[in-house]
């Protein structure tokens, strides 16, 4: 199983409402990955995650708040977003942060901010 | 943030055709991963290399990674129109994945 799940596939909100991204994997990998991709761009990276503990937090601005219930679970928790935060959200993970192999990505979240 | 160069942009072939596409870079990686994303969906790993020369193949997909470890290429022989989709390269350095600006790949019947 080489599976990363990310719910909800599409998600609609408005500037004051808050919301969440999850994620999850059964593979045993022990980092987690979220991205933010604009329409015609490559993935950026946001956050980092390694054996549940922040790793990388790539100046992500603070209406983003990541959390790592467990090594299967990552959540991305949204609050007083911007019309330009528009953009689909991807999870990823590895075996291992450090030294890092190869990311496996979900299908992602297409996040819509009115 | 650091990108990495891929050309070409875009490329509009004819089913059957081969396709050839590279992408560079200023540093070096030692890891570089080839990915394939169709719209709306996230990107799904096709090809990874390890070892600087190291040339390894999927199926129709062809990857190598290059001797200076500054770049790597992908083929794509007897393209299908399934094979449409933008392919993004990506190096791996010590605790970053880095991506390519992507190759737009368009097939015609």
């Amino acid at each position: 199983d080489t599976e990363v799940t990310q719910t909800p596939k599409h998600l609609v909100m408005g500037m004051t409402n808050k919301k969440s991204l999850k994620c999850e994997q059964h593979m045993g990998h022990r980092a987690m990955y979220w991205y933010k991709q604009k329409a015609k761009k490559p993935p950026e990276l946001m956050f980092v995650y390694s054996y549940e503990k922040l790793s990388i937090n790539e100046s992500v601005p603070s209406r983003f708040s990541p959390e790592c219930p467990n090594s299967s679970l990552l959540n991305l928790h949204l609050h007083a977003l911007q019309p330009e935060d528009s953009a689909l959200y991807l999870c990823a993970s590895s075996p291992a942060w450090l030294p890092n192999e190869k990311l496996f990505f979900g299908s992602g979240t297409q996040l819509s901010v009115l | 943030g650091q990108q990495l160069n891929q050309s070409p942009q875009s490329m509009f072939i004819q089913e059957g055709e081969d396709v050839s596409m590279n992408c560079t870079s200023s540093s070096i990686f030692n890891t570089w991963l080839w990915y394939k994303q169709d719209p709306g969906e996230g990107p799904v790993l096709l090809i990874a290399l390890y070892k600087a020369g190291e040339l390894t193949s999927n199926g129709r997909l062809t990857a190598q990674f290059g001797i200076t470890r500054k770049d790597s290429f992908l083929n794509i022989s007897a393209s299908i129109p399934s094979d449409v989709g933008i392919y993004f390269c990506a190096g791996l350095n010590t605790d970053k994945l880095i991506f390519g600006t992507g190759t737009r790949l368009q097939v015609f019947p």
